[in-house]
């Protein structure tokens, strides 16, 4: 079974701390993602990388960075949280592009 | 503009009444159409893939099927535990390598 694993499932932060939010995955996937998931707004895509050190823009990119530094592993990164931060955050791995994601079990970020 | 659409947003049944959500879509062309599952607090849960015009597939109570513009989820003599978020997801051509675009789902109750 795949699985992908987040480090919290909720985590309260400041206005202004930054924010390292960690997935693993332990199906050797090429390719993984960061989504938030908010109501009424569904899932969006905020970063994705297919391939060590590499990384791609998703829809909503402003105030987070992304770090792959082994290929199991992909951090979200905010730099500064602010109150409009505050949502569920969804890792998700493939095989290939095209194929399934399979999605962690998520963090539930609070800035206040 | 690629867009995905699902309804009902919400769908009542009781135990053993079966029914269908709907995913249409309006994309450049199709690369894959995917079904999950959403328990409430977790992440999504893979359910199916659908490639073509004409595919089915089936798991259990649900069977999914793919026309060109729609896609189907019919859930057959449901339990209970069949209640969840369903959500429709769809990668476009053109689209950035991976990126899925999601539909906001159906939230399905199943009363005993």
């Amino acid at each position: 079974d795949v699985k992908v694993t987040q480090s919290s499932r909720y985590l309260v932060k400041r206005t202004g701390e930054k924010v390292f939010l960690e997935c693993v995955q332990d199906m050797d996937h090429e390719n993984m993602f960061w989504y938030r998931q908010d109501p009424g707004l569904g899932l969006r895509l905020i970063y994705f990388s297919y391939d060590v050190k590499m990384k791609e823009k998703g829809d909503i990119p402003e105030g987070y960075s992304v770090s792959r530094e082994k290929k199991e592993r992909f951090s979200l990164i905010l730099e500064s949280a602010s109150t409009n931060q505050t949502s569920m955050y969804l890792c998700a791995s493939s095989f290939e592009p095209i194929y399934e994601q399979y999605f962690g079990p998520g963090t539930r970020l609070t800035v206040t | 503009e690629d867009q995905v659409t699902q309804s009902p947003e919400a769908l009542r049944l009781q135990e053993g009444e079966s029914s269908s959500l709907n995913c249409s879509y309006t994309v450049s062309g199709l690369r894959g159409l995917f079904w999950y599952r959403q328990d409430p607090g977790k992440g999504p849960e893979f359910l199916f893939t659908l490639y073509s015009a004409g595919e089915e597939k089936e798991k259990e109570r649900l069977k999914a099927t793919l026309t060109k513009k729609e896609s189907f989820l019919h859930i057959t003599a449901p339990k209970p535990e069949d209640s969840a978020t369903y959500l429709c997801a769809v990668q476009a051509d053109g689209g950035s390598q991976g990126n899925l675009i999601f539909g906001k789902g159906t939230k399905l109750s199943v009363k005993p």
